[in-house]
């Protein structure tokens, strides 16, 4: 398997442009989580689902932001308008299973990272 | 609630000693707990996890850590570091089983050659 794979690996835009950023999980998993990485406030979870449902989304900022998976090889997290405050590293990861269970590694794409000037 | 505390933003050690990094945690319940490394440029890689069992649970790249549920502490170690262990390392909780995961704010370990 290639592993978590986003794109693009890097976008910059300008603020008020619509941003969407992609995720294709490893075949299989059941758990697909998005993490925003910022040097001041770290790793954070935005949203996670189990099987293309959306589970906890109460780390998304503001409505701006929103995330879908349509099907179990593909989620999107959107924002609209972007602003220059959402600059970060977006990470997508996935696992079987979450904490506690015998297949809970989370495995990380190598991020997406967002310029919004 | 569940939180994880990183009180070292950055931890320097010459190659070929020991190194640690600290990590304490705070959870309701019995803690899962998760060392994961971030090389530059990289997404996390998971090292090792404490879920139950002995308190001393070895990893990948010859690190180790070591729970302690007195202390509510899970440092990681290594006896000898490498320069190529140079990284930024996350400590994660849970609690419970099946609840999702709390990262903490990273330590960034430099290996002095």
């Amino acid at each position: 398997d290639a592993g978590v794979i986003q794109s693009p690996r890097h976008e910059v835009t300008e603020m008020g442009q619509e941003v969407t950023l992609r995720c294709k999980p490893i075949s299989g998993h059941d758990y697909l989580f998005w993490y925003r990485q910022t040097m001041m406030r770290g790793l954070e979870l935005l949203i996670y689902f189990n099987n293309n449902v959306p589970i906890d989304d109460s780390g998304m900022p503001e409505d701006r932001f929103s995330a879908k998976m349509p099907n179990a090889s593909f989620s999107t997290l959107k924002i609209q308008p972007s602003e220059p405050r959402d600059s970060a590293v977006y990470f997508c990861a996935s696992s079987f299973g979450l904490a506690g269970g015998s297949e809970d590694t989370q495995y990380f794409g190598p991020g997406t990272r967002l310029t919004v000037l | 609630a569940q939180s994880v505390a990183q009180p070292e933003d950055q931890v320097n050690v010459a190659e070929g000693n020991p190194l640690t990094v600290k990590c304490t945690y705070s959870v309701s319940g019995n803690p899962y707990l998760f060392w994961y490394v971030q090389y530059p440029n990289r997404g996390l890689q998971f090292l090792l996890k404490y879920i139950t069992g002995d308190n001393l649970v070895k990893g990948s790249y010859g690190f180790e850590a070591e729970f302690n549920k007195s202390q509510t502490s899970f440092h990681l170690k290594k006896p000898s570091a490498l320069v190529s262990d140079s990284a930024l390392y996350f400590c994660a909780v849970s609690h419970g089983g099946y609840q999702k995961v709390t990262f903490g704010t990273g330590t960034k370990l430099q290996v002095i050659p």
